[in-house]
This record gives C-alpha cells, structure tokens and sequence, in this order.
C-alpha cells in the first residue's frame, strides 16, 4: 500500500506571510507528482504535474520543487492572500497506469 | 468550455438502497476516474475509465460498479448501501489515460446514508 503524507495538517498565517508545506511517498518507482488547490465549496483544480527529479514549476505566487531521490515534494506560497485559502492535496503515481494515490492534504487558511 | 458536471450534488438514501451517480466529462475527454472522499481523508481511487472500457479499479467491494457511454459520460452504481458509504464521491476527467495527465475534477455528488 502507497503512502502519501502531507505535512502540516493544517496551517494559519497572516495575509502577506510566505509560506510552504510538504508531501512525502515512496522514492521508489516514481512516476509522477501532482499538486491540488481544493477551495470550499469548489472542484480540486490542478496547479502542478511533475514528472523530473529537480523539478520546479511556477503558477503566480505559487511554486513547487520537487525531489524523486528522497521522495518530497514542496508547495511554497509567496505572500499568502486570503484567496489562497484552500486544502492543498499532492497525488503520487507510481507508473503511467496507476492511479494517483492522494495524501491526506494541507488545509491552509490566510487571516486577513 | 463546460466543466465535469456531476448530478445529483445531494442525495440522501437508507441502508440497502442503490445509487446512481452520473458524470459528464469536458469535451474532448476520453477518460473519466472516480474517486470517494471521506471527511479527513484524501480522495480514494474506485474506478478509471477510457475509451469506454475499464482501465483501472480501487480497493472497492464489488456493490461498486461503473460504466462510460459512447459520449463518455459516466455512471458510477453503488448496490445495498451502508453507513460508509456516506461521502463525497467526485468525478475527473482528462483527455487521455495515463498518470502524467492533470486531472479536471467535478463539484461532487455528497452521499448520505441512514
């Protein structure tokens, strides 16, 4: 069984701060790593599909990085806006037919 | 564009009951995936479907079933409910199978069973 953890289960910050969380699978027989904002309410919408150990990709203020070797992955947030408040999930593959498996996700709230 | 459309986004049903939840992918996708999301957990993996065939199947009982139509549109069935049951179930589509395609996923459908 594939284990995905995210990490904080949750997360507070003021509006302007920067912040990051982390997924953590199995370094073994990486395929792919994908991020998802899940605002209330609303569908899980994609950010990010990674694919190459060192990878990094931008959306806006939103980045993440990505390490296949030691099997994380970071989300960074450049000042936080109320609007980024949003569960964050990351999804692990293992190979191109598999399902994602998803971790548990990141609830991130901004306090204006 | 319209995005996946799921229906109903509510339904309340008892013990025993059978469900039928239907999704609607984005134009232009050939593959539709089904997930249930437990309060606190992430998104479990029931069924994945392309080109109207089965492509892939989570750790569900067999009282879960599924099908795409020609359209692929898709349907997922739940026989004799039980109490875990109750989730929300989501839909995604994608243009083609395959773990490196990003994922467009529905509102929805929160099943409730007494």
């Amino acid at each position: 069984i594939l284990n995905v953890e995210q990490s904080p289960q949750s997360l507070h910050v003021q509006e302007g701060d920067s912040t990051n969380f982390t997924c953590s699978f199995p370094s073994s027989n990486f395929y792919a790593l994908h991020w998802y904002r899940w605002e209330t309410a609303k569908s899980p919408e994609a950010l990010f599909v990674m694919t190459l150990n060192g990878d990094e990709k931008k959306k806006g203020r939103i980045s993440a990085t990505l390490n296949t070797k030691e099997g994380y992955s970071y989300l960074y947030i450049k000042g936080s806006q109320p609007e980024d408040s949003a569960t964050y999930l990351c999804a692990f593959v293992n190979s191109g037919n598999t399902p994602l498996v998803f971790g548990k996700g990141t609830r991130l709230s901004v306090i204006a | 564009d319209a995005g996946v459309t799921q229906s109903p986004t509510h339904l309340i049903k008892t013990r025993g009951q059978h469900v039928t939840l239907r999704c609607s992918p984005i134009s232009g996708h050939k593959s539709v995936s089904w997930y249930q999301q437990v309060l606190g957990q992430g998104p479990q993996f029931i069924f994945q479907y392309y080109e109207k065939e089965e492509r892939g199947r989570g750790n569900f009982p067999d009282r879960f079933s599924a099908r795409q139509f020609p359209n692929y549109s898709s349907e997922l069935n739940v026989n004799a409910l039980l109490l875990g049951d109750s989730a929300l179930y989501l839909c995604a589509s994608s243009r083609r199978q395959g773990a490196g395609e990003k994922l467009f996923f529905g509102s929805g459908t929160q099943l409730s069973v007494l």
